[in-house]
């Protein structure tokens, strides 16, 4: 259970153009999901949260007209990449919450495989 | 948000048990305390989550002591497989675990 898929796996495109990241909670309803960026031998850094039917809440210092998320259903969310340029390329993962907690536990994230974007 | 640490990295031998150790000195009363692994070029995995005493699951262990300042992934007998980043985090819930540290880098050697 809990499984999350991202589509593309991987992308290269060229300078200039827009790229379109789905990520799919594919067993659970989430109603909250987070895109996160990470570049070569780092860790994860937290770009944006997004809820089902709102808008999303971007971390200081990332660009909400450059990344535009999308979370229209409970499983699906997309993130896209306008205008994409070489510094653009990097391993960006999305993760979901399905909000509910069980027994000693809290709600937990749930990765999708990562999207690794090359921009030429 | 609680921020943790932990060391950069760790090597270790097959079949050996490998304790990989949290700090979170300022842990709040509603946090919990979730580790993830990650290899390279995949997006995180959930191992294991725990709010006090010991945890365990089919891959691990989780081991937190009573002032919950620290906490301490336990890994079995481990493989040339469980080479990987492994990363502590804690909040109360999913939408207040989102920053990551640097994470352990653990290298599982023949």
């Amino acid at each position: 259970g809990a499984v999350v898929s991202q589509h593309p796996s991987w992308v290269i495109c060229k300078s200039g153009t827009s790229v379109k990241i789905e990520c799919r909670s594919l067993d659970f309803q989430a109603t909250t999901m987070f895109w996160y960026r990470q570049f070569p031998k780092q860790s994860l850094m937290l770009m944006a949260t997004s809820n089902e039917g709102s808008k999303a809440t971007y971390e200081q210092g990332v660009e909400k007209d450059k990344f535009l998320i999308n979370h229209a259903s409970l499983t699906l969310s997309t993130l896209t990449v306008t205008s994409a340029h070489p510094e653009d390329s990097s391993f960006y993962i999305c993760s979901a919450s399905g909000g509910r907690a069980t027994s000693g536990r809290t709600d937990t994230q749930y990765f999708g495989p990562g999207t690794r974007l090359t921009v030429l | 948000l609680a921020k943790t640490t932990q060391p950069i990295s760790m090597d270790s031998y097959e079949g050996q048990e490998v304790n990989i150790t949290c700090s979170h000195n300022n842990i709040a009363t509603n946090d919990y305390i979730t580790w993830y692994q990650q290899f390279p070029s995949q997006g995180p995995r959930f191992i294991i989550q725990g709010y006090k005493t010991k945890v365990t699951n089919e891959v691990a262990s989780l081991f937190i002591p009573a002032d919950r300042k620290s906490s301490t992934l336990s890994l079995p007998r481990v493989s040339l497989s469980d080479t990987a980043v492994y990363y502590c985090l804690v909040g109360p819930d999913a939408g207040n675990m989102l920053t990551f540290g640097g994470g352990t880098r653990l290298m599982v050697k023949p």
